[in-house]
């Protein structure tokens, strides 16, 4: 079945520097990878997702890249803001959706500070 | 900051007793799921549900059941099975267009063993 790694665990950046977190992930299949953020106490949220027929797409500060050739997709957040400070979560799925599930990475904290 | 509700927050179980976690949601969504993050890892799926009265077993659904038997509700009951219950449990919905895809997240319930 599908596995998705994350890297890295933690992440530390001062203010307005910019900040990359890099997923692989192990089904050629998979096509929908989508990327969560998770304030400390408060609940998971879509900020981006990215479908296998594009190879980058952007939204403001966040922008996430896909390179389906090596399996391997990341988020990159430029200008940092203390606000940024959250664990992100990267995702990926095959096909459809239907019965495919999402599989998550085990998330990176990322904290940015002032 | 209606949408999708979890109740409660905090949920202590003692050794053999079953406890029920509720999720409800007036979002209209089709599709409900149940999640289950511990520290340093990834959200793992423990059920799901597609349609009332229908709901499969994701990765992780031994020692727990679920019931559908309103659109608006999705409840999960740790059994005494789940040896190792303690965990933060996150339910989420979505739309049958974006089955596995856009998930809107409720806050979650802190379950600990007393």
């Amino acid at each position: 079945g599908e596995n998705v790694e994350q890297h890295p665990s933690t992440l530390s950046v001062q203010e307005g520097d910019s900040a990359v977190i890099k997923c692989t992930y192990s089904d050629s299949a998979s096509n929908y990878f989508p990327w969560y953020k998770q304030e400390l106490g408060k609940r998971p949220q879509l900020i981006i997702d990215i479908r296998s027929n594009v190879g980058e797409k952007k939204d403001q500060r966040i922008a996430v890249t896909l390179n389906k050739t090596a399996k391997h997709f990341s988020l990159h957040i430029t200008e940092t803001q203390p606000e940024d400070s959250a664990v992100y979560f990267c995702a990926a799925r095959k096909g459809d959706g239907g019965y495919n599930k999402l599989i998550f990475g085990a998330g990176t904290r990322l904290a940015v500070h002032p | 900051d209606g949408g999708i509700t979890q109740s409660p927050k905090y949920l202590f179980r003692k050794e053999g007793q079953n406890v029920t976690l509720s999720c409800e949601q007036n979002l209209n969504h089709d599709a409900m799921y149940w999640y289950r993050q511990d520290p340093g890892q990834g959200l793992r799926l423990i059920y799901y549900s597609q349609i009332v009265n229908d709901f499969q077993k994701g990765d992780i659904a031994e020692g727990y059941s679920v019931s559908r038997e309103k659109k608006e509700s999705f409840p999960l009951t740790v059994t005494s099975a789940q040896k190792n219950p303690t965990a933060f449990y996150l339910c989420a919905s979505s739309t049958p267009q974006l089955f596995n895809e856009k998930l809107f997240f409720g806050s979650g319930t802190q379950l600990s063993v007393l």
